[in-house]
């Protein structure tokens, strides 16, 4: 079991450009959270996915971030016309029962660094 | 506003030293309160605790929760170079337990 894939592990964009952040959550998992930690500062919470429904979003800013969990696939977080301050650690974390229950495991996270 | 407090923001002990790092809160309806490190990886969790004071125990580390005073500690005894790290604490709240509330955490660095 390789346990929460996160990628790419840095991703690094210019303003104005689009990124996309992929997470296979572990294998019997169909719940997905994504977290974002601005540096010194805890992880918040963005959006709660099971698949192909977004359960829970309401974490995530208004615009030019969407989240989905396709039937087949990675879930991806997208962040359309990327600015400096999108510039974090995205953490992604499964866990195999609704709304956390059987706790999470988190991937190794994707940094995001806008240029 | 849920809120969740840790203290010291870093840290820097020798080895052999043993460390406190704590946690506060204030969390409508408590469920419970998980403790993780994280390193260069993914938060790898430590601890969960709902009930006060039973103490967890792995290892060096160990954890209490005292939910009359709203607070969590985790100790590490015996520190070593590998225990640096960035110590997290979360909390979960009974109505809404998948939206963790997070500390900013506290910066653990162990010279050798």
């Amino acid at each position: 079991n390789a346990g929460v894939m996160q990628n790419p592990r840095h991703l690094v964009r210019r303003r104005g450009q689009e990124a996309r952040l992929r997470c296979s959550p572990m294998k019997g998992h169909s719940h997905v959270y994504w977290y974002r930690q601005l540096p010194e500062e805890g992880l918040k919470f963005m959006v709660y996915l099971q698949k192909e429904n977004i359960i829970d979003e309401s974490g995530m800013p208004k615009e030019r971030f969407s989240a989905e969990f396709p039937k087949e696939g990675p879930s991806i977080l997208r962040i359309q016309q990327v600015v400096r301050g999108d510039s974090a650690a995205y953490f992604c974390a499964s866990s195999p029962l609704p709304a956390g229950f059987g706790g999470y495991t988190f991937g190794s996270g994707t940094r995001l660094t806008v240029v | 506003e849920d809120k969740v407090v840790q203290s010291p923001l870093s840290l820097v002990v020798h080895e052999g030293d043993t460390v406190t790092l704590n946690c506060s809160y204030e969390v409508t309806n408590f469920r419970s309160l998980l403790w993780y490190k994280q390193e260069k990886k993914a938060p790898t969790f430590l601890f969960m605790l709902t009930s006060s004071g039973i103490e967890k125990k792995s290892g060096r580390l160990s954890s209490i929760l005292d939910k009359k005073e709203l607070f969590s500690i985790l100790n590490i005894t015996a520190t070593q170079t590998g225990d640096s790290a960035i110590y997290l604490c979360a909390v979960e709240a009974l109505d809404s337990n998948y939206q963790l509330i997070w500390g900013a955490g506290t910066k653990l660095i162990i010279k050798p």
